[in-house]
This record gives C-alpha cells, structure tokens and sequence, in this order.
C-alpha cells in the first residue's frame, strides 16, 4: 500500500479566497484522485488527475471552480476557488493499488471550514 | 438513485455482540472493497473483493461478494468499542471506467463498552 499525506490537515478560510491542498505520495503512481466529502456523507469523486495532461472532471465539478496540478508522479494539488461555505467539507485524495488498479488507498484528508 | 445501498444507516450496539452490513446494488460490480474511517482519519482500506461468492475474512471481520457480484455483507463477531467507525462499501461497476470507485453513504457504527 502507498503512504499518502496532505497538507494542510485543516483550515478555516473567509468566503471569495482561495484554498490549496497538497498530496504527496511515497511511491510513483500514475493516477491521483480527488474527493469531496460533505459533513455526514459520504465521497463523490471530483476529478482524477493523471501526470502530464489534463485532469478529468466529473459531472458537477469545473476546472475554473477546482483547478488541479499534477507536476510528476508522486504530488498533486487541489485548489479551492472562490470560496462559499457551501465549500465546507473534507477533501481527500487517493491513489489506485499499482497491484490492482480497482483499488484505491486515501490520505487522511482536509478539513476545510468557509466562514 | 444511490447505485450502493448500504445497510443500516447507523448501527448502536454493545460489546462483544455479532453484527452485519449490507451494501447492495442492481449493478454489476467488477470488484467491491470495504473501508473504514473513524473521526478525523481518511478511509482505510479493509479487503477488495473480486470474484463472486468470495469470502474473506480478517480477525473478526468476514467479508462476502454476492454470487452475482451485485452485493456484498461485512459481518463482525464479537464486536469492540475499537470497531467504531464509519464502514464504506465502494466498487466499480463491471464495463465501466475501470478506476472509478463509487461508494456507498457508509454505516455508522458505534460499539459500547
């Protein structure tokens, strides 16, 4: 299994700023994901992020509302733009088992409070 | 529609009692894994399971596939106040994306000493 960590753990912002999260991995992986985790719900995907291209958002998510970076192999970012409190909520990334690509191992997430 | 159902909600029991999770579904699902997350912590994983009608167990933990790989149960024996935790069944459907988990809305579980 790889040790996945982000930074930062937690944060409390004011609405219309912006949050980056970082997620560092201890191996090389190929693909990176991204989700949100609402207060007593469970996670929806928000995009996947592949090294040297794109990412891909799913249904409900922008690029100008959660841009991603992927600069090598074992770091991605997710920020946060214009933030609402509707934005509240654990964010956490993951990265697929390099064994079996179906499964997946998280970092221990972001809590993030928009006042 | 929630494509994983999960069974019950919330689950309050005392120590050392036997209980059971469900995840459910109409889909077909390629492989299905179990985590669990307690306060403050991400999901960690428990067991991915592949082939229907599999069983695994871990500890006190047995995990089951349906036959038709559309459901799976997470049974736990003599359960303790350290099993606490939100139990998440996620998977992916079979000819689908083959990365792309979708999960369960999770069980809560509280066990009293």
């Amino acid at each position: 299994s790889a040790v996945i960590s982000q930074k930062p753990s937690r944060d409390i912002c004011q609405r219309g700023t912006s949050l980056t999260i970082q997620c560092q991995v201890d191996s090389q992986v190929t693909m990176m994901f991204w989700y949100r985790q609402q207060p007593g719900q469970s996670l929806t995907l928000i995009a996947t992020a592949n090294q040297g291209s794109e990412a891909t958002y799913e249904s409900g998510f922008v690029i100008d509302k959660f841009p991603i970076s992927r600069p090598n192999l074992t770091f991605s970012t997710l920020t946060v733009s214009n933030l609402s409190p509707e934005d509240s909520s654990i964010y956490l990334c993951s990265v697929e088992d390099q064994g079996f690509q179906e499964t997946q191992y998280f970092g221990p997430g972001t809590r993030l409070l928009v006042l | 529609t929630q494509l994983l159902e999960q069974s019950p909600q919330f689950l309050s029991i005392q120590e050392g009692e036997n209980l059971t999770v469900y995840c459910n579904s109409s889909s077909v699902f390629s492989s299905l894994q179990w985590y669990r997350q307690e306060p403050g912590e991400g999901p960690v994983l428990l067991v991915t399971v592949v082939t229907g009608g599999e069983v695994k167990k871990l500890k006190r933990l047995t995990f089951q596939f349906g036959d038709a790989r559309k459901d799976s149960s997470l049974h736990i024996t003599a359960a303790q106040p350290g099993d606490t935790g939100l139990y998440l069944c996620a998977g992916v459907r079979s000819g689908g994306s083959n990365y792309k988990l979708t999960f369960g809305k999770g069980t809560l579980l509280t066990v009293n000493p």
